[in-house]
């Protein structure tokens, strides 16, 4: 079966670190997406990750284990514009994104 | 370089009537994907179509749902008879190709309510 799991809400403070973290099971594994989504907005990409390991760009840092089946998003200095839902997805073979629930996050001052 | 347009941004319909969503890529991409958000839910995917193919649609419900993306113009997701449970966001996105290698743009979405 198909499951992906991430917390549905956090609270950070600005200026702070937070870690969002995905598990996933899925029949197929091409890569593993994060996405920012704003309410009633379009699904931004933030960052891909298809072999082991941590990728960093700027304030934004994602990790993947594929034997563990486990991703992480990490947001370094947090700023109220960080407040939104957080995707975390699974690429299957066909070209068919698997997303989690979605992980509303609030920044608050 | 404009981005993935979708339209109508919102659409409302009585319970019966049809709808129909539109959903234009970027320039250059000659793949799109839609998904469907319902409330206090994750994006599924419904259907992945190439230009005059429809390569993937596994997401798609079996009845009243279809899909195309002709060789000129959008591509364009039809719902018949729409039901109350159709109340939904529905995404669209495109790529080059298929892969992160590529990819993925999302629309801002079609917000279609059924009355």
């Amino acid at each position: 079966g198909q499951n992906i799991d991430q917390p549905t809400e956090m609270t950070a403070t600005e200026g702070a670190i937070v870690q969002i973290n995905c598990t996933y099971q899925t029949s197929g594994f091409n890569g593993l997406f994060w996405y920012q989504q704003h309410a009633g907005e379009a699904p931004t990409f933030l960052s891909y990750n298809v072999l082991d390991g941590l990728e960093e760009k700027g304030r934004f840092s994602s990790f993947l284990s594929r034997s563990k089946g486990y991703s992480y998003l990490l947001l370094k200095e947090l700023q109220m514009k960080d407040s939104a839902s957080y995707l975390c997805a699974v690429e299957e073979g066909t070209g068919k994104l698997i997303f989690g629930q979605g992980t509303t996050l609030q920044v608050k001052p | 370089n404009a981005g993935v347009m979708q339209n109508p941004r919102h659409l409302v319909r009585r319970r019966g009537q049809e709808a129909r969503l539109r959903c234009s890529p970027m320039k250059g991409h000659s793949h799109v994907y839609w998904y469907r958000q319902l409330p206090e839910e994750g994006l599924k995917f419904m259907v992945y179509l190439q230009k005059e193919n429809i390569i993937d649609e596994s997401g798609m419900p079996k009845e009243r749902f279809s899909a195309e993306f002709p060789k000129e113009g959008p591509s364009i997701l039809r719902i018949q008879q729409v039901v109350r449970g159709d109340s939904a966001a529905y995404f669209c996105a495109s790529s080059p190709n298929h892969g992160q290698n590529y990819g993925y743009t999302f629309g801002s979405g079609t917000r279609l309510t059924v009355v």
